[in-house]
C-alpha cells in the first residue's frame, strides 16, 4: 500500500515565525512532488512543486526534497494569518496520492 | 493559466432524483480528469479517474453505476450522481491534468451536494 503521511496537526506557529510542514511517503519510485494549501470549504490550490532533491524557493515558500530520507517539507517565511489552513501533500508515482494533510494555525 | 471550472457551485436536490456537474479546463486541454469527494473534515478520496474518449477508471468501493463519469473532449468531464441520497451529500471536487508531459493536478473550485 503506497502511502503519504502528514502529521495532522494543529500546528500552531506565530505571526512572523517560520511555519514548517513535513510529508513523507512510501513509494521509492516517486517522481513529483506537491504541495497544495486548501482553506476551509474551498477546494485545494496549488502552491508547489518539486521534481528534484534539494531546495526550491518561491517567494514566503521553501520545498524540500530528499529523495533518499523519502521526505518532502514546506517552510513558510514570515508566518501570516491567511496561511491558516490546511496543507496536503501529494505524491506521483505510477498515480498521485494525497495526504490527510496538516492543519496550520497562524497566531496573531 | 491552468484554470479549472466547476457548475455548478451549490446544488440541493431532493432524494431519488440526479444531479451532474460539469468540470471543464478553461485555458488548456485536459488528457486526465480526476474526481475527489470531501466529507466535511476529511481528506480528499479520489473516486474515478477519467481520460478523454474512453471508459472512467473507478477506486474500490466507488459504485460506477451510481457516480457515472463522461470525458467526451478534452475540456469536460461530468459527473452525474443517479438516484442521490441523503449520504451522497458532500463536497465534490474535481482535477484536471493538462497535455505536454506536466503531471501537475489543477483543482476546480468544488461543487456541494446537498440531497434532502
Amino acid at each position: 500500500q503506497k502511502e503519504v503521511e502528514q502529521n495532522s496537526g494543529p500546528l500552531s506557529v506565530p505571526e512572523g515565525a517560520i511555519a514548517s510542514l513535513n510529508c513523507t511517503y512510501s513509494d521509492r519510485v516517486s517522481q513529483s512532488f506537491f504541495w497544495y494549501r486548501q482553506y476551509s470549504g474551498k477546494s485545494p490550490e496549488l502552491i508547489m512543486s518539486i521534481y528534484s532533491n534539494g531546495d526550491k524557493e518561491d517567494g514566503r515558500f521553501t520545498a524540500q526534497l530528499n529523495k533518499a530520507s523519502q521526505y518532502v517539507s514546506l517552510l513558510i517565511r514570515d508566518s501570516q494569518p491567511s496561511d491558516s489552513a490546511t496543507y496536503l501533500c501529494a505524491v506521483n508515482g505510477d498515480k498521485i496520492i494525497f495526504g490527510k494533510g496538516t492543519r496550520l494555525h497562524i497566531l496573531p | 493559466g491552468a484554470v479549472v471550472s466547476q457548475h455548478p457551485s451549490r446544488v440541493i436536490c431532493k432524494s431519488g432524483t440526479s444531479v451532474k456537474i460539469e468540470c471543464r479546463s478553461l485555458d488548456f486541454q485536459a488528457t486526465t480528469m480526476f474526481w475527489y469527494r470531501q466529507f466535511p473534515k476529511k481528506s480528499l478520496m479520489l473516486m474515478a479517474t477519467s481520460n478523454e474518449g474512453s471508459k472512467a477508471t473507478y477506486e474500490q468501493g466507488v459504485e460506477k453505476d451510481k457516480f457515472l463519469i463522461n470525458h467526451a473532449s478534452l475540456t469536460l468531464s461530468t459527473l452525474t450522481v443517479t438516484s442521490a441520497h441523503p449520504e451522497d451529500s458532500s463536497f465534490y471536487i474535481c482535477s484536471a491534468k493538462g497535455t505536454g508531459g506536466t503531471d501537475t493536478q489543477y483543482f476546480g473550485p468544488g461543487t456541494r451536494l446537498t440531497v434532502l
